[in-house]
């Protein structure tokens, strides 16, 4: 069974704060791929990342970070100096032995000017 | 950039119609998906298409759903009988191949079934 686990359902910061965006999945494979995607109020689903089960490096893109540790079955998004932009629901999203992405429950992120 | 569209963006029903919802992958991806969301939910899995045949589907792909690529652009999910639990924002979404590789989705389309 696979399951992906976003615990914080809604996050309120005052932009430039850093946030981070939890996500804790669960799969018995070796061999899998981690997504994050971003919904504005527009509803549009826009890919972020992708990271592969065997590359634990952490990836920097701009202001977006993101720490995958297979330790704790965990893949963390990072946003530095947020953005009344980044407002959005974050989807984190597993794919192992099949098609289909398993997606978490997403988090809301509200930031604030 | 390239992009996947979709038609219509709201499509209003009445209960036991038939809907067709209509999807322009990406032009050099191979791999097509079908995805819902009820409002205030999460992004679930229907189906997926590869080949001209379905790849895998789940649970809630029962058989008042069928997909269809009928030329070489357009990819169809068909709901040959709704119900108001059908009532979600579905997306279709296209991949380069299979696996490994990330998904990019179309804006949606909300389907209201009254």
């Amino acid at each position: 069974a696979q399951k992906v686990t976003q615990a914080q359902t809604e996050i309120s910061v005052v932009e430039k704060e850093d946030v981070t965006l939890d996500c804790v999945y669960e799969t018995r494979d070796t061999t899998y791929y981690l997504f994050w995607y971003k919904q504005p109020p527009s509803g549009e689903l826009v890919f972020l990342i992708r990271r592969n089960s065997f590359d634990e490096q952490n990836e920097i893109s701009g202001r977006y970070s993101w720490n995958f540790q297979k330790s704790t079955s965990s893949f963390n998004f990072t946003i530095t100096a947020s953005q009344v932009v980044d407002s959005a629901v974050y989807f984190c999203a597993l794919r192992n032995s099949g098609y289909a992405l398993n997606f978490g429950k997403g988090t809301s992120l509200l930031v604030t000017p | 950039e390239p992009e996947v569209t979709q038609t219509p963006s709201h499509q209003v029903t009445q209960m036991g119609q038939e809907v067709i919802l209509r999807c322009v992958p990406i032009s050099n991806h191979l791999y097509f998906y079908w995805y819902r969301q009820i409002l205030g939910q999460k992004v679930e899995f229907l189906v997926s298409f590869y080949n001209n045949e379905i790849s895998e589907k789940s649970e809630i792909f029962d058989d008042q759903f069928s997909v269809e690529r009928p030329d070489g652009s357009n990819f169809t999910l068909k709901i040959r009988s709704t119900k108001l639990e059908d009532s979600a924002m579905y997306f279709c979404a296209s991949s380069e191949a299979g696996f490994s590789y990330e998904q990019y989705f179309g804006p949606g389309t909300r389907l209201t079934v009254t």
